[in-house]
Protein backbone atom coordinates (compact mmCIF):
# COMPACT_ATOMS: atom_id res chain seq x y z
CA UNK A 1 0.00 0.00 0.00
CA UNK A 2 2.12 3.17 -1.43
CA UNK A 3 1.35 6.10 1.54
CA UNK A 4 2.92 8.86 -0.82
CA UNK A 5 1.66 9.29 -4.40
CA UNK A 6 2.62 11.08 -7.00
CA UNK A 7 -0.25 10.39 -9.27
CA UNK A 8 1.15 12.45 -12.33
CA UNK A 9 4.45 11.44 -13.86
CA UNK A 10 5.13 13.55 -15.88
CA UNK A 11 4.07 17.80 -16.64
CA UNK A 12 5.34 19.71 -19.26
CA UNK A 13 5.41 23.51 -19.00
CA UNK A 14 6.31 26.39 -21.24
CA UNK A 15 9.24 28.63 -19.87
CA UNK A 16 8.07 31.33 -17.92
CA UNK A 17 5.16 29.47 -17.00
CA UNK A 18 4.10 28.02 -13.38
CA UNK A 19 4.73 24.52 -12.56
CA UNK A 20 2.23 22.76 -10.12
CA UNK A 21 3.35 19.46 -8.49
CA UNK A 22 1.00 17.35 -6.63
CA UNK A 23 1.28 14.75 -4.06
CA UNK A 24 -1.04 12.86 -1.92
CA UNK A 25 -0.57 10.91 1.66
CA UNK A 26 -2.53 8.00 3.71
CA UNK A 27 -0.49 8.76 7.13
CA UNK A 28 -1.55 11.53 9.18
CA UNK A 29 0.69 10.82 11.61
CA UNK A 30 3.96 12.26 10.42
CA UNK A 31 4.03 16.09 10.36
CA UNK A 32 7.09 17.17 8.12
CA UNK A 33 7.03 16.52 4.54
CA UNK A 34 9.92 17.44 2.10
CA UNK A 35 10.30 17.79 -1.66
CA UNK A 36 13.79 16.59 -3.45
CA UNK A 37 14.36 17.44 -7.26
CA UNK A 38 16.58 14.56 -9.19
CA UNK A 39 18.81 14.90 -12.25
CA UNK A 40 19.46 11.75 -13.95
CA UNK A 41 22.33 9.45 -12.76
CA UNK A 42 22.88 11.98 -9.87
CA UNK A 43 21.35 11.90 -6.17
CA UNK A 44 18.36 13.66 -5.25
CA UNK A 45 18.54 16.96 -3.65
CA UNK A 46 16.53 18.54 -0.95
CA UNK A 47 14.76 21.14 -2.23
CA UNK A 48 12.36 22.55 0.46
CA UNK A 49 10.36 21.65 3.12
CA UNK A 50 7.39 22.46 4.93
CA UNK A 51 6.06 21.28 8.57
CA UNK A 52 2.28 20.25 9.70
CA UNK A 53 2.41 23.43 11.53
CA UNK A 54 2.14 25.22 8.74
CA UNK A 55 -0.14 25.30 5.53
CA UNK A 56 2.58 27.57 3.40
CA UNK A 57 7.06 27.54 3.18
CA UNK A 58 8.24 29.66 0.40
CA UNK A 59 12.06 29.62 -0.88
CA UNK A 60 12.40 31.96 -3.80
CA UNK A 61 10.65 30.79 -6.58
CA UNK A 62 9.78 27.65 -4.76
CA UNK A 63 6.44 27.52 -3.04
CA UNK A 64 5.06 24.32 -0.82
CA UNK A 65 1.76 23.79 0.27
CA UNK A 66 0.13 21.79 2.30
CA UNK A 67 -3.74 20.85 3.15
CA UNK A 68 -3.79 18.37 5.92
CA UNK A 69 -7.76 17.67 6.09
CA UNK A 70 -7.04 16.84 2.14
CA UNK A 71 -3.85 14.90 2.98
CA UNK A 72 -2.60 16.57 -0.27
CA UNK A 73 1.02 19.20 -0.75
CA UNK A 74 1.85 20.26 -3.52
CA UNK A 75 5.20 22.32 -4.88
CA UNK A 76 4.83 25.31 -7.25
CA UNK A 77 7.46 26.50 -8.86
CA UNK A 78 6.91 29.83 -10.95
CA UNK A 79 8.69 31.34 -13.03
CA UNK A 80 9.58 27.80 -14.67
CA UNK A 81 13.33 27.56 -15.85
CA UNK A 82 14.59 25.04 -18.43
CA UNK A 83 17.25 24.44 -15.82
CA UNK A 84 14.11 23.05 -13.20
CA UNK A 85 13.31 20.38 -15.69
CA UNK A 86 14.32 17.23 -13.41
CA UNK A 87 12.46 14.83 -11.53
CA UNK A 88 10.65 15.69 -8.51
CA UNK A 89 9.93 13.12 -5.57
CA UNK A 90 7.96 14.18 -2.50
CA UNK A 91 8.77 12.48 0.78
CA UNK A 92 6.86 12.03 3.95
CA UNK A 93 9.24 11.93 7.38
CA UNK A 94 8.17 8.91 8.82
CA UNK A 95 10.33 8.39 11.62
CA UNK A 96 13.65 6.87 10.84
CA UNK A 97 13.26 7.23 7.19
CA UNK A 98 11.86 9.09 4.63
CA UNK A 99 8.74 7.65 2.48
CA UNK A 100 8.69 8.44 -1.11
CA UNK A 101 6.20 8.80 -3.81
CA UNK A 102 6.83 7.86 -7.35
CA UNK A 103 8.11 10.89 -8.73
CA UNK A 104 7.33 13.69 -11.59
CA UNK A 105 9.29 14.32 -14.43
CA UNK A 106 9.21 18.15 -15.28
CA UNK A 107 9.93 18.99 -18.78
CA UNK A 108 10.59 23.23 -18.53
CA UNK A 109 10.21 23.98 -22.69
CA UNK A 110 12.12 27.22 -23.55
CA UNK B 1 32.53 20.51 3.64
CA UNK B 2 32.34 17.77 1.02
CA UNK B 3 28.65 16.01 0.62
CA UNK B 4 28.01 12.00 0.79
CA UNK B 5 30.78 10.23 -1.46
CA UNK B 6 29.13 6.96 -2.71
CA UNK B 7 31.40 4.51 -4.78
CA UNK B 8 31.71 3.09 -6.98
CA UNK B 9 29.45 4.78 -9.02
CA UNK B 10 28.78 2.03 -11.73
CA UNK B 11 29.41 -1.32 -10.53
CA UNK B 12 29.09 -4.68 -12.65
CA UNK B 13 28.52 -8.00 -11.51
CA UNK B 14 28.38 -11.57 -12.97
CA UNK B 15 25.13 -13.30 -10.92
CA UNK B 16 25.79 -15.22 -8.07
CA UNK B 17 28.98 -12.70 -6.99
CA UNK B 18 29.32 -10.28 -3.79
CA UNK B 19 28.41 -6.14 -4.70
CA UNK B 20 30.41 -4.04 -1.89
CA UNK B 21 28.92 -0.75 -1.95
CA UNK B 22 30.46 1.93 0.11
CA UNK B 23 28.90 5.67 1.58
CA UNK B 24 31.13 8.36 3.11
CA UNK B 25 28.50 10.50 5.22
CA UNK B 26 29.14 14.14 5.20
CA UNK B 27 31.97 15.67 8.03
CA UNK B 28 29.82 15.94 11.28
CA UNK B 29 27.04 13.10 10.59
CA UNK B 30 26.42 10.32 12.55
CA UNK B 31 23.35 9.07 10.71
CA UNK B 32 22.95 6.81 7.29
CA UNK B 33 20.40 5.93 5.27
CA UNK B 34 20.58 3.13 2.10
CA UNK B 35 18.29 3.72 -0.23
CA UNK B 36 17.30 1.55 -3.17
CA UNK B 37 15.75 3.32 -6.93
CA UNK B 38 14.56 0.29 -9.61
CA UNK B 39 13.75 1.58 -12.99
CA UNK B 40 11.24 3.93 -13.49
CA UNK B 41 10.06 3.73 -9.60
CA UNK B 42 11.18 6.22 -6.38
CA UNK B 43 13.14 5.56 -3.79
CA UNK B 44 12.84 2.59 -1.29
CA UNK B 45 14.09 2.92 2.25
CA UNK B 46 16.61 -0.01 2.88
CA UNK B 47 18.09 0.43 6.05
CA UNK B 48 19.17 3.28 9.00
CA UNK B 49 22.48 3.24 10.64
CA UNK B 50 24.13 4.75 13.46
CA UNK B 51 27.85 4.32 14.06
CA UNK B 52 28.06 0.74 14.97
CA UNK B 53 24.34 0.22 15.01
CA UNK B 54 21.51 -0.99 12.91
CA UNK B 55 18.69 1.29 13.79
CA UNK B 56 15.97 0.59 11.08
CA UNK B 57 15.67 -2.47 8.50
CA UNK B 58 12.78 -2.78 8.23
CA UNK B 59 13.19 -2.31 4.33
CA UNK B 60 16.19 -4.58 4.04
CA UNK B 61 15.11 -7.99 2.19
CA UNK B 62 16.17 -10.88 4.47
CA UNK B 63 18.47 -12.75 3.01
CA UNK B 64 21.59 -11.63 0.79
CA UNK B 65 21.74 -8.14 1.95
CA UNK B 66 23.54 -6.55 4.38
CA UNK B 67 25.00 -3.26 6.12
CA UNK B 68 27.16 -2.02 8.32
CA UNK B 69 28.97 1.46 9.71
CA UNK B 70 31.96 0.95 11.28
CA UNK B 71 33.57 3.45 14.19
CA UNK B 72 36.35 3.79 11.46
CA UNK B 73 35.54 4.15 7.82
CA UNK B 74 32.55 3.95 5.30
CA UNK B 75 28.91 2.24 5.80
CA UNK B 76 28.88 -1.01 3.50
CA UNK B 77 26.28 -2.10 2.07
CA UNK B 78 26.65 -5.61 0.99
CA UNK B 79 25.08 -8.08 -1.44
CA UNK B 80 25.91 -11.39 -1.97
CA UNK B 81 25.18 -13.79 -4.35
CA UNK B 82 23.26 -11.35 -6.72
CA UNK B 83 20.61 -11.43 -8.91
CA UNK B 84 19.38 -9.82 -12.14
CA UNK B 85 16.41 -8.75 -9.76
CA UNK B 86 18.84 -6.57 -7.58
CA UNK B 87 19.95 -4.41 -10.84
CA UNK B 88 19.77 -0.75 -9.46
CA UNK B 89 20.47 2.54 -8.40
CA UNK B 90 21.25 2.00 -4.44
CA UNK B 91 21.99 6.06 -2.76
CA UNK B 92 23.18 6.52 0.91
CA UNK B 93 21.96 9.48 2.77
CA UNK B 94 23.32 11.02 5.76
CA UNK B 95 21.68 13.39 8.82
CA UNK B 96 23.38 14.80 11.30
CA UNK B 97 20.93 13.63 13.59
CA UNK B 98 17.80 11.81 12.90
CA UNK B 99 15.78 12.80 10.07
CA UNK B 100 13.01 14.26 12.37
CA UNK B 101 11.98 17.38 10.81
CA UNK B 102 15.02 17.57 8.97
CA UNK B 103 16.69 16.78 5.25
CA UNK B 104 18.79 13.77 4.50
CA UNK B 105 21.91 14.78 1.88
CA UNK B 106 22.09 12.10 -0.96
CA UNK B 107 25.01 10.98 -2.53
CA UNK B 108 25.45 10.79 -6.33
CA UNK B 109 24.71 6.73 -5.97
CA UNK B 110 25.71 3.76 -7.08
CA UNK B 111 24.31 1.83 -9.84
CA UNK B 112 24.57 -1.61 -9.60
CA UNK B 113 24.32 -4.17 -12.98
CA UNK B 114 24.14 -7.54 -12.44
CA UNK B 115 24.88 -9.58 -15.63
Amino acid sequence: DQQVKQNSPSLSVQEGRISILNCDYTNSMFDYFLWYKKYPAEGPTFLISISSIKDKNEDGRFTVFLNKSAKHLSLHIVPSQPGDSAVYFCAENAGNMLTFGGGTRLMVKP
Amino acid sequence: NAGVMQNPRHLVRRRGQEARLRCSPMKGHSHVYWYRQLPEEGLKFMVYLQKENIIDESGMPKERFSAEFPKEGPSILRIQQVVRGDSAAYFCASSPSGTRNTEAFFGQGTRLTVV
